[in-house]
């Protein structure tokens, strides 16, 4: 059974950086593409990046692209998002998940949350 | 982008009904759609991916249809942990979208 664990959230000023994390277990990372999803308090899911099983591809929504890093570390088994020039709009959830076939969304962690607020 | 419009907003149902919930995609996405469940502070859960085919060790009264812009996600009888905000997603094509879901409560 897939395990997901994300850390890193907290509290950031406007401008802020911020790197998540999500530690996985219990099925083979080397085989799946991960990504990022978001969700702002009270508000519907939104899609952040994904990045291939091998990290040769990734991909990002416009919001994220020059601002968001997707990476992953197969020897940890361990994805992160490095999140530069925060805005209060990227105040969410942020979630990891599994990502097996392509695009849905298999397995997800329990979620971060990331208050950007001066 | 594809943009998802799911309708309603907002059902008010009783155990035992059945439920359909509607999702409509701004141009064809073939039937790469996925369903999911979210209860309050938890995370998304799969219910549904390819449009209609079942995640593993779902309940069978879930089940989805459709293909190209309209889709729908029926539950054949309301069970009591069935009250949730669903989702749907595309995944035919970057961004990956999501619909504004569907909140499901107790009548």
């Amino acid at each position: 059974q897939a395990q997901l664990v994300e850390s890193g959230g907290g509290v950031v000023q406007p401008g802020g950086s911020l790197r998540l994390s999500c530690a996985a277990s219990g099925f083979t990372f080397t085989n799946y593409g991960m990504d990022w999803v978001r969700q702002a308090p009270g508000k519907g899911l939104e899609w952040v990046a994904d990045i291939w099983y091998d990290g040769n591809k990734k991909q990002y929504a416009d919001f994220a692209k020059g601002r968001f890093t997707i990476s992953r570390d197969n020897s940890k088994n361990t994805l992160y998002l490095q999140m530069n020039s925060l805005r209060p709009e990227d105040t969410a959830v942020y979630y990891c998940a599994t990502d097996f076939t392509g695009g849905y969304f298999d397995s997800w962690g329990q979620g971060t949350l990331v208050t950007v607020s001066s | 982008d594809i943009q998802m419009t799911q309708s309603p907003s907002a059902l008010s149902a009783s155990v035992g009904d059945r439920v359909t919930i509607t999702c409509r995609a701004s141009q064809s996405i073939s039937t790469w759609l996925a369903w999911y469940q979210q209860k309050p502070g938890k995370a998304p859960k799969l219910l549904i991916y390819k449009a209609s085919s079942l995640e593993s060790g779902v309940p069978s009264r879930f089940s989805g249809s459709g293909s190209g812009t309209e889709f729908t996600l029926t539950i054949s009888s309301l069970q009591p942990d069935d009250f949730a905000t669903y989702h749907c997603q595309q995944y035919a094509s970057y961004p990956y979208t999501f619909g504004q879901g569907t909140e499901l409560e107790i009548k």
